[in-house]
């Protein structure tokens, strides 16, 4: 299995506050994704980066910033938590980025009360 | 927008029996097409691939079809276990990201 982790594991938090969220890995991969997971909704991109500073945003970037200054890790921060980001969220990585799978850490699963 | 489409949402087999899962895809570019299980609470994990330059891949039970012409691909799995109970994905490659369909809820009778 890829070498992906993802931290933490499950954080409950209130809304309005920061959250940041952090995955890791040790394959020396290019591309890096953040993905949220709802019933009914499947896998929605939120953002991806393509190396070190360099990021884009997926369909549901709104109310995310990412950053990653290191190969190994990409942050996921949401700057004010709402109610409506409770969700898991998976990290993904893959080697080349086009026509190449991506390999999922375990998630975390986020709750905003 | 590029989408995937994924039917059926629900398919509920006998344990034995063969399931296919179809999915449509709308951006003519895309050129692989990867399908990934996830269990319970577990991650996504890919179970097969397959590019376009091939009409179809097998590995051991499961096989993948590709028609580029109608744009459409499935997943094939013969001879349902148990363990063949979880959600799949398919997805469509889009520039470097991936076009996900909205996943189908296997279930294997026993």
């Amino acid at each position: 299995d890829a070498g992906i982790t993802q931290s933490p594991r499950h954080k409950v938090t209130e809304t309005g506050t920061p959250v940041t969220l952090r995955c890791h890995q040790t394959e020396n991969h290019r591309y890096m994704y953040w993905y949220r997971q709802d019933p009914g909704h499947g896998l929605r991109l939120i953002h991806y980066s393509y190396g070190v500073k360099d990021t884009d945003k997926g369909e549901v970037s709104d109310g995310y910033s990412v950053s990653r200054s290191k190969t190994e890790d990409f942050l996921l921060t949401l700057e004010s938590a709402t109610s409506s980001q409770t969700s898991v969220y998976f990290c993904a990585i893959s080697e080349g980025g086009r026509n190449q799978p991506q390999h999922f850490g375990d998630g975390t699963r986020l709750s905003i009360l | 927008g590029e989408n995937v489409e994924q039917h059926p949402s629900t398919l509920s087999v006998q344990e034995g029996d063969s399931a296919v899962i179809k999915c449509t895809y709308s951006d003519s570019a895309s050129n692989y097409f990867p399908w990934y299980k996830q269990e319970l609470g577990k991650r996504p994990q890919l179970i097969i691939d397959i590019r376009s330059n091939v009409g179809e891949k097998k590995d051991q039970r499961i096989a993948v079809t590709l028609n580029k012409t109608a744009k459409h691909f499935s997943l094939h799995i013969t001879e349902t276990q148990p363990e063949d109970s979880a959600v799949y994905f398919c997805a469509a490659s889009m520039d470097y990201q991936l076009i996900w369909g909205a996943g189908t809820k296997l279930i294997i009778k026993p």
